[in-house]
């Protein structure tokens, strides 16, 4: 089965600049996760969905970071406006139930810099 | 609230010799999944094994196994007979309704 697909693969922002990523999980898993992941550290939970309804944004900083999964299949990751703490690998994950016996696939991410 | 602690920031192991990666955590969820992923350089998250609160038995994956001792809140896993493609980040996990990431440990396996 195809994996979990990101684009863009890289991505050199300035600060103050606007930037989107895009995921398309793998075919038939419900839930969608968006993950930042720092440098050196481990990921971060942005924002979960199921189907195409939020089921925990409580990490997400909602005053520049926006996401949506419409149709409940692909979904989109917005910064706007990019700060320097931004730069970070962007990690979407997706898994077949809403369970804690289901694993997460991950797609390869995209590589963020903010100059 | 769940929280994942890995103490070893870093291994070195030589090859074809078996290394234990800790992991323990905290929560107050009854079910619950512990998961390791392996992240090599090149970013990509490669999910390797699972174990269920409920699962009496360890789990094995081919050279992945993991010692599961529940009183202890402890998930370590022991990858044996170690090979140079074994070097990589390792995340432990935990899922109830969402899944949280230790800090990762970093393996380095020499010649």
């Amino acid at each position: 089965e195809a994996g979990v697909a990101q684009s863009p693969r890289y991505k050199i922002i300035e600060k103050r600049q606007s930037v989107a990523f895009w995921c398309n999980p793998i075919s038939g898993h419900a839930t969608l996760y968006w993950y930042q992941q720092i440098l050196g550290q481990g990921p971060k939970l942005l924002i979960q969905f199921q189907n195409n309804g939020v089921v925990d944004d409580s990490q997400l900083p909602k005053d520049r970071f926006s996401a949506e999964r419409l149709k409940g299949v692909d979904s989109t990751l917005k910064i706007q406006p990019a700060k320097l703490e931004d730069s970070a690998v962007y990690l979407c994950a997706s898994s077949l139930e809403f369970s804690p016996n289901s694993p997460l696939h991950f797609g390869n991410g995209t590589r963020l810099t903010v100059t | 609230a769940q929280k994942i602690t890995q103490t070893q920031p870093g291994m070195f192991v030589q090859e074809k010799e078996a290394v234990t990666l800790d992991c323990t955590y905290d929560t107050s969820d009854q079910s619950y999944g512990l998961f390791w992923y392996k992240q090599p350089s090149s970013g990509e998250m490669i999910f390797l094994i699972y174990q269920g609160s409920y699962d009496e038995q360890n789990a094995t994956e081919g050279r992945y196994s993991l010692n599961f001792q529940k009183a202890r809140k402890s998930a370590n896993l022991v990858i044996s007979a170690s090979q140079l493609g074994d070097s990589a980040m390792y995340f432990c996990a935990m899922r109830g309704y969402k899944l949280s990431f230790g800090a990762g440990t970093t393996v380095t396996v020499r010649a």
